[in-house]
């Protein structure tokens, strides 16, 4: 199993251009989410899908939008970046979010994105 | 707002010795997650204590939960350079009517000196 991919892993965009991050995982999970971490702080949630064709909002969403039309796979859009979206994202998946499962979850490497 | 804080926000030690961290929460939680992160890469989950647990171990991990308190510790025994790392606590956010994820705290980072 390759666990949780992202790609790229780093990016730099111009002020105002838009890009989608990628996110796959190959654990059959149905809770997929999206974090984004700044310098000297913990993660915080942008997105996140309890399973293909649901998705909500997380603590910071303004700016990204995101899609879930398979169980594999869950896109994170910035649709028009700024400055503020410079940061490290990490996808992540589990089994499900909370409960009996636990709710483990398992990360991707991260995407560096640098806005400009 | 950040549920879970780690305390101290940095630690070095010596190999060898044992590394004690910390974590203070806000609201009730339904578990409480200890993930590691390595320089430049992604959480790598640890250790998770339920609500109704008061520790739990692995290897030379041990961490505590304390309700009461909202609190819960991270004890490292027999530290090794390769646990050289930022430590996070994450708590569950759910409460039935907000966003479903997990909260982190802002870490610790632990160095340990050879």
């Amino acid at each position: 199993n390759a666990g949780v991919t992202q790609t790229p892993k780093f990016q730099v965009l111009k002020t105002g251009q838009s890009m989608t991050l990628q996110c796959a995982q190959d654990m059959n999970h149905e809770y997929m989410s999206w974090y984004r971490q700044d310098p000297g702080m913990g993660l915080r949630l942008i997105h996140y899908s309890v399973g293909a064709g649901i998705t909500d909002q997380g603590e910071v969403p303004n700016g990204y939008n995101v899609s879930r039309s398979t169980t594999e796979d869950f896109p994170l859009r910035l649709l028009s970046a700024a400055p503020s979206q410079t940061s490290v994202y990490f996808c992540a998946s589990s089994y499900e979010p909370r409960g009996l499962a636990g709710g483990e979850q398992f990360f991707g490497p991260g995407t560096r994105l640098t806005v400009l | 707002s950040q549920q879970g804080e780690e305390d101290p926000q940095a630690l070095s030690i010596q190999e060898g010795e044992n590394a004690t961290m910390n974590c203070s929460y806000k609201t009730s939680i339904n578990n409480l997650q200890w993930y590691r992160q390595n320089s430049g890469r992604g959480l790598v989950h640890l250790i998770l204590i339920r609500s109704n647990e008061r520790e739990k171990h692995s290897g030379r991990l041990r961490v505590t939960l304390d309700t009461s308190k909202k609190s819960s510790s991270l004890l490292i025994t027999a530290s090794r350079a390769a646990d050289t790392a930022s430590y996070f606590c994450a708590t569950d956010m759910y409460s039935g009517g907000g966003a479903d994820g997990l909260t982190f705290g802002k870490g610790t980072h632990l160095i340990i000196q050879p």
